[in-house]
């Protein structure tokens, strides 16, 4: 199916569990991100990524992990979960970064991923 | 690190009645995006704005880009049960990636 997609979509675990959270897009976009959205905060930047085997951190990095060693893949992985990361997990990519283009800086959401953990 | 305050918090309106909301940055932005999210989605892009002054549509949907360049307003004229969701504003921070406000939680009693 063309678009992006995350996997899985509902998600329950243990504290101090490793949980993984794929994203795969077929658009080849040079840009992935991953946000967490919480009620009262928005979408708030964990990592993202400007192409394979380049990846940076964002506003909410601590606990989390992101590799990318192929363009469509971004899997963002718990290595150990805890309470406060239950949270809605959104994937997106973007073609282009550049201010001076137009379209510049819209991104193409994934569904979520919701996960829970006890 | 970049701040966008997006109010109001949630409005419950009647069908037909037209909605207004707004988002205000700490700094100057260059670019202004409205996202819309529905229940179990992910969001998705309503309206982009480059340039301050700009005022765009989108059927009932129009936002305008502030002459500040730190604020962004969209309005949303004759409600329907469907605009119910979440609007977010967006826009570049540091490193040009896109902050988000908090979210405004729209629902619409029929």
């Amino acid at each position: 199916d063309a678009g992006i997609t995350q996997s899985p979509r509902y998600k329950i675990t243990e504290t101090g569990r490793q949980v993984t959270l794929m994203c795969h897009q077929t658009w080849s976009h040079s840009y992935m991100f991953w946000y967490r959205q919480d009620l009262g905060h928005g979408l708030r930047l964990i990592y993202y990524s400007a192409a394979a085997d380049i990846t940076d951190k964002g506003e909410v990095p601590d606990g989390y992990v992101v590799s990318r060693s192929k363009t469509e893949n971004f899997p963002l992985t718990l290595e150990s979960a805890t309470r406060s990361q239950t949270s809605v997990y959104f994937c997106a990519s973007s073609e282009s970064m550049d201010r001076g283009k137009g379209g510049a800086n819209v991104l193409t959401f994934g569904a979520g991923s919701r996960l829970t953990v006890l | 690190g970049q701040q966008l305050n997006q109010s109001p918090q949630s409005m419950f309106i009647q069908e037909g009645e037209d909605v207004s909301m707004n988002c205000t940055s700490s700094s100057i932005f260059n670019t202004w995006l409205w996202y819309k999210q529905e229940p179990g989605e992910g969001p998705v892009l309503l309206i982009a704005l480059y340039k301050a002054g700009e005022l765009t549509s989108n059927g009932r949907l129009t936002a305008q880009f502030g002459i500040t360049r730190k604020d962004s307003f969209l309005n949303i004229s004759a409600s329907i049960p469907s605009d119910v969701g979440i609007y977010f504003c967006a826009g570049p921070g540091y490193g040009n990636k896109l902050v988000f406000g908090a979210g405004t939680i729209l629902r619409v009693k029929s």
